[in-house]
């Protein structure tokens, strides 16, 4: 079955440290990935997409995520945590074969001064 | 700058109430999509409409139903309020020439409470 998984529910990381939120999905030909930010009562705010062309994906806010088919992940991270990041991260695949647009768990990441 | 615009971002209701949802996107895509999120089940999908008058369900239709005679606007109605329909509702829309790549536009959601 098509499906996004996002390894770890919550990440809480230093100010000023590397963040790193994984996401897995199940193998298909040419996913289209996804990666959004939500804060608390906000929507979704989309911070970079993957549409097979370069593999590594440069954001918004200093994010950026790499394809890897091998590993069927698109990781996303931050080399410098900051206050402002503390939010509720979305890995999004949509499969070609469905166009169904399929959403990962969520991941809380925590920013601890 | 492009825009999902929900009327209402805090609502309560009583238990039994009609409640209206509204949604106006403002970059003339053809879907639309009703989503609810809640603690420890992430975002779920409700109805999606892919044009005017037209609709599908999603995953979680029942005691929910929509509406979408313009373009611009896609609502969604709760015919009879409850408890367990409290959430957050959030409303995307994204064009269909793109469908594999074309990303979401949310907007900023609506929390409500039914009590």
């Amino acid at each position: 079955a098509q499906s996004v998984t996002q390894l770890d529910s919550h990440v809480s990381v230093s100010e000023g440290t590397p963040v790193l939120l994984r996401c897995n999905y199940s193998s298909s030909y040419s996913p289209s990935l996804f990666w959004y930010v939500q804060h608390p009562n906000k929507g979704l705010q989309l911070l970079l997409k993957y549409t097979s062309a370069a593999t590594l994906v440069k954001g918004i806010n200093g994010f950026e995520a790499e394809f890897k088919k091998s590993e069927t992940s698109f990781h996303l991270t931050k080399p410098s945590a900051h206050m402002s990041d503390a939010a509720e991260y979305f890995c999004v695949v949509i499969y070609s074969s469905a166009s169904k647009i399929i959403f990962g768990s969520g991941t809380r990441l925590s920013i601890r001064p | 700058d492009v825009k999902v615009t929900q009327s209402s971002r805090y609502l309560v209701k009583r238990t039994g109430e009609k409640v209206f949802l509204e949604c106006v996107q403002d970059m003339d895509h053809e879907n639309m999509f009703w989503y609810r999120q809640d603690p420890g089940l992430g975002l779920r999908l409700i109805y999606f409409s892919y044009d005017v008058k037209m609709k599908e369900k999603g995953d979680i239709p029942e005691g929910y139903s929509v509406s979408r005679e313009k373009k611009e606007r896609f609502s969604l109605i709760l015919e009879s309020a409850s408890t367990n329909q409290t959430s957050m509702y959030l409303c995307a829309s994204r064009s269909s020439g793109s469908l594999l790549t074309g990303e979401l536009f949310f907007g900023e959601g609506s929390r409500l409470t039914v009590l």
